[in-house]
């Protein structure tokens, strides 16, 4: 079975600066999808970006970019040019690429944005 | 708007008593699921339907059941709440059951049980 591990119940960051939040899985798995979301206080799950593991190139959506290491099966999100609206909790999540692949989500790390 | 609409919102429910969170979806999507988020936990499967007329469980099912009679339609239901099901509580549609899709989520239902 797979496991995604977040290590950082809550991360800090002042407006305009950069943060990165971890994310590591575990899967015997080579051909898989791998998910960052968002979740602010309005409760809403919004899909930030998506990394397929058969390409090397890291995703990038505006100020929010993946550094994806599949041999050290990491994930992790880089936040740029922090803003107030970034403030969420911010969920990794796994999806097998098999035919009937699940979302498997990690326990979240909450960002605080400080002005 | 297109998307999945939940209800209720919320509930404080008494133990004991049976609860069906309802679900639909306009986008006529195969897949649902439902995930309970509970906190340092995130969320976790607690059944799946990959088409219509079919049901499989996840990681939690314990305590739940679901059907799927029609695409759109996915409602869990508690048989007997226990305080241990107080949660949040998604509901989530795929267009595929597989593929690189992420899910499209539901605003969540917060439940007590008292």
């Amino acid at each position: 079975a797979q496991t995604v591990t977040q290590s950082q119940p809550e991360m800090s960051v002042q407006e305009a600066e950069t943060v990165t939040l971890s994310c590591t899985y575990d899967t015997s798995e080579s051909d898989y999808y791998l998910f960052w979301y968002k979740q602010p206080p309005s409760r809403q799950m919004i899909l930030v970006i998506r990394q397929e593991a058969y390409k090397q190139q890291n995703a990038t959506e505006n100020r929010f970019s993946v550094n994806f290491q599949k041999a050290a099966k990491s994930f992790s999100l880089k936040i740029s040019d922090s803003q107030l609206g970034d403030a969420a909790m911010y969920f990794c999540a796994y999806r097998s690429a098999n035919s009937w692949g699940k979302l498997q989500f990690g326990a979240g790390t909450q960002v605080v944005v400080t002005p | 708007i297109a998307g999945i609409t939940q209800a209720p919102t919320s509930q404080i429910l008494a133990a004991g008593r049976r609860m069906t969170l309802r679900c639909t979806q306009d986008m006529r999507h195969n897949a649902m699921y439902w995930y309970r988020q509970d906190l340092g936990l995130g969320l976790r499967l607690i059944h799946y339907s990959n088409t219509a007329g079919t049901t499989g469980k996840g990681e939690v099912p314990d305590g739940y059941s679901v059907s799927r009679a029609n695409t759109d339609d996915f409602p869990l239901t508690l048989a007997s709440a226990v305080p241990s099901q107080t949660s949040v509580y998604f509901c989530a549609s795929s267009d595929r059951a597989g593929g690189p899709y992420g899910y499209t989520f539901g605003s969540g239902t917060r439940l007590t049980v008292v």
